[in-house]
């Protein structure tokens, strides 16, 4: 059984450029968590799915940011026009069931610069 | 909001001593709280994770503690090795807000 996993592991965009991260959960979940990480801080929340459902995106910037997570393939976070202060580690992680207490399995995470 | 604090930054031990990490909350309703390992060019690992229900939990090595009335819990690792050597987050999370509330992360580094 695959763990998530996440592609492209290391993006590199110019200023202006579109980024897309996808995340293919492990099999059989179907809620999936984007977090973003700065260098030397703690992940921070952004965008809650459940199958073709957003259910909590109030960490998610309201420009620029989008997620999805469609019934067939991976949950794509779609970041467009990029800027420098978009570079960050962005982790995906997906759990079985959803609310307080789950166990949520992290991907490796994709590593975005944008120069 | 939850606020997650961790102590230390940085902790340096020697091979085989014990190293103990201490997370502090804020939102009295918050009843999971997760700890994991973050190792370089990785994604966090769950180690182990308490309830509010309980107050101790042991998982070889690896011990959590929490006091609900102090709203603080804390990880320790005893007989430390070399491969724990990462940055180690702290998490808590309730029923009304399962995101995920994080602290800063301790790197532990263990001295041969």
């Amino acid at each position: 059984n695959a763990g998530v996993m996440q592609n492209p592991r290391h993006l590199v965009r110019r200023r202006g450029q579109e980024a897309r991260l996808r995340c293919s959960p492990m099999k059989g979940h179907s809620h999936v968590y984007w977090y973003r990480q700065l260098p030397e801080e703690g992940l921070k929340f952004m965008v809650y799915l459940q199958k073709e459902n957003i259910i909590d995106e109030s960490g998610m910037p309201k420009e620029r940011f989008s997620a999805e997570f469609p019934k067939e393939g991976p949950s794509i976070l779609r970041i467009q026009q990029v800027v420098r202060g978009d570079s960050a580690a962005y982790f995906c992680a997906s759990s079985l069931t959803g609310g307080s207490g789950t166990e949520a399995f992290f991907g490796q995470g994709t590593r975005l610069t944008v120069v | 909001g939850e606020n997650v604090e961790q102590h230390p930054s940085t902790l340096s031990v020697q091979e085989g001593d014990s190293a103990v990490i201490k997370c502090t909350y804020s939102d009295s309703a918050s009843n999971y709280f997760p700890w994991y390992k973050q190792e370089l060019g990785k994604g966090p690992q769950l180690i182990i994770d308490i309830r509010s229900n309980v107050g101790e939990k042991k998982d070889q090595r690896i011990a959590v503690t929490l006091n609900k009335t102090a709203k603080h819990f804390s990880l320790h690792i005893t007989e430390t090795q070399p491969e724990d050597s990462a940055v180690y987050f702290c998490a808590a999370s309730s029923d009304s807000n399962y995101q995920l509330i994080w602290g800063a992360g301790t790197k532990l580094i263990i001295k041969p």
